[in-house]
């Protein structure tokens, strides 16, 4: 199995919005309605933000949205804080109980 | 509060096996979820290393499925990771995680991770 792909880096300005995405196959993304999105700053542990394409767990800003058409699954943030500045990761469910993650894209609030 | 804390050597050396152990706190291993490794060498992206349920049933990524080994010891509330004949490539912060969903899709609670270097 592959790594999905995510482009390596992304920004915006505070108060606009940013689309990440995480290309994969038939496989994994467009097989499964089982993507994650984590954030992870920098010296800290991924965080889980978005779950199963869409939903998001509690305390998780609704700034933060999963979507996917496809193969290709994206993570939009609106309303970009500064705070929002890390590193994203996708993963998907690729079938018989594996998973695969994203390459990962830096988001840099401008 | 669901904690997640891994230990282990931070130095292996190379052909040697790596061992890790999360302790689980706040919530039995024994009634339920998935209970997964990850790991992330430095400056790249996070690599799933597989995941064990609470009664023992294991899945490895297919790339490191020959070298690995995941465990779970539910009197100590523990699971661990055992990599075999490591190599510098090896190098990286390894995660715990708690798992659920299909194929333990949803990784919602993280160990703090530990880094572990493969070196003479």
């Amino acid at each position: 199995q592959s790594a999905l792909t995510q482009p390596p880096s992304a920004s915006g300005s505070p108060g606009q919005s940013v689309t990440i995405s995480c290309t994969g196959t038939s496989s994994d993304v467009g097989g499964y309605n089982f993507v994650s999105w984590y954030q992870q700053h920098p010296g800290k542990a991924p965080k889980l933000m978005i779950y199963e394409v869409n939903k998001r767990p509690s305390g998780v800003p609704d700034r933060f949205s999963g979507s996917k058409s496809g193969n290709t699954a994206s993570l939009t943030v609106s309303g970009l804080q500064a705070e929002d500045e890390a590193d994203y990761y996708c993963s998907s469910y690729a079938g018989s109980n594996n998973l695969v993650f994203g390459g990962g894209t830096k988001l840099t609030v401008l | 509060q669901v904690q997640l804390q891994e230990s282990g050597p931070g130095l292996v050396k190379p052909s040697e096996t790596l061992s890790l152990t999360c302790a689980v706190s706040g919530y039995s291993i024994s009634s339920g979820y998935y209970w997964g490794w990850i790991r992330q060498p430095p400056g790249k992206g996070l690599e799933w290393i597989g995941i064990i349920s609470h009664n023992g049933n294991a899945y490895y990524s297919p790339s490191l499925k020959s070298r690995v080994t995941i465990s779970v010891h539910t009197s100590k509330n523990q699971f661990s990771l055992k990599l075999s004949s490591v190599t510098a490539a090896d190098t990286a912060v390894y995660y715990c995680a708690r798992g659920y969903g299909s194929g333990s899709n949803v990784l919602d609670i993280w160990g703090q991770g530990t880094m572990v270097t493969v070196s003479s």
